[in-house]
């Protein structure tokens, strides 16, 4: 069974820094691109980083660029999000998402629960 | 304001049919960018039900169906079923942008 399992967030002050992780099982982690979307509390869907199966491509939103960095171990079916620089308006829920094919729009066949992330003072 | 533009809600009956639009422009759906559909029923995480503008992973009902035509994509949902109730996005990519973008939503709510 294709699992993802997110974890590391929590409340954190502005200014601060913060890693998630997603653990995927049931299928070749490193055969897929893995991507990193956001949703602020009843808000819609944030495309946030994206990165390809190698890890030799790397992708971000313009608003996170230069803050956050996505990595992933291979060795480990473990993919990563350090966040640091963190403001208010990144308070949300980070879900992991794996990618169907290595293509710009990919779709994003299985996420995981999500895990929460909240800036704030 | 999202790049991708969707109806904040619709509503519909048990067993009627009803669509959701997803417009985009010439930099995403009209560029030929594939568009995805996911469902989020509150208080879970997006699930995948149409990828590649019309196609149905495996599991998801043929109640469900998607099309694109120019810079705009459409779901539509037959013998709407309370379970139907959630949150509705399109997603697609942006040349101009060089991101995956997301629609705003649409809550469908069955009366």
């Amino acid at each position: 069974e294709v699992q993802l399992v997110e974890s590391g967030g929590g409340l954190v002050q502005p200014g601060g820094s913060l890693r998630l992780s997603c653990a995927a099982s049931g299928f070749t982690f490193s055969s897929y691109a893995m991507t990193w979307v956001r949703q602020a509390p009843g808000k819609g869907l944030e495309w946030v980083s994206a990165i390809s199966g190698s890890g030799g491509s790397i992708y971000y939103a313009d608003s996170v660029k230069g803050r956050f960095t996505i990595s992933r171990d291979n060795s480990k079916n473990t993919l990563s999000l350090q966040m640091n620089s963190l403001r208010a308006e990144d308070t949300a829920a980070y879900y992991c998402a794996k990618d169907m094919y290595s293509s710009a729009d990919d779709a994003f066949d299985m996420w995981g629960q999500g895990t929460m992330v909240t800036v704030s003072a | 304001q999202s790049v991708l533009t969707q109806p904040p809600s619709v509503s519909g009956a048990p067993g009627q049919r009803v669509t959701i639009s997803c417009t985009g422009s010439s930099s995403n759906i009209g560029a030929g960018y594939d568009v995805h559909w996911y469902q989020q029923l509150p208080g879970t995480a997006p699930k995948l039900l149409i990828y590649g503008n019309y196609n149905r992973p495996s599991g998801v009902p043929d109640r469900f169906s998607g099309s694109k035509s120019g810079t705009s994509a459409s779901l539509a949902i037959t013998g709407l079923q309370s379970e139907d109730e959630a949150d509705y996005y399109c997603q697609s990519y942006d040349s101009s942008l060089r991101g995956v973008i997301f629609g705003g939503g649409t809550k469908l709510t069955v009366l």
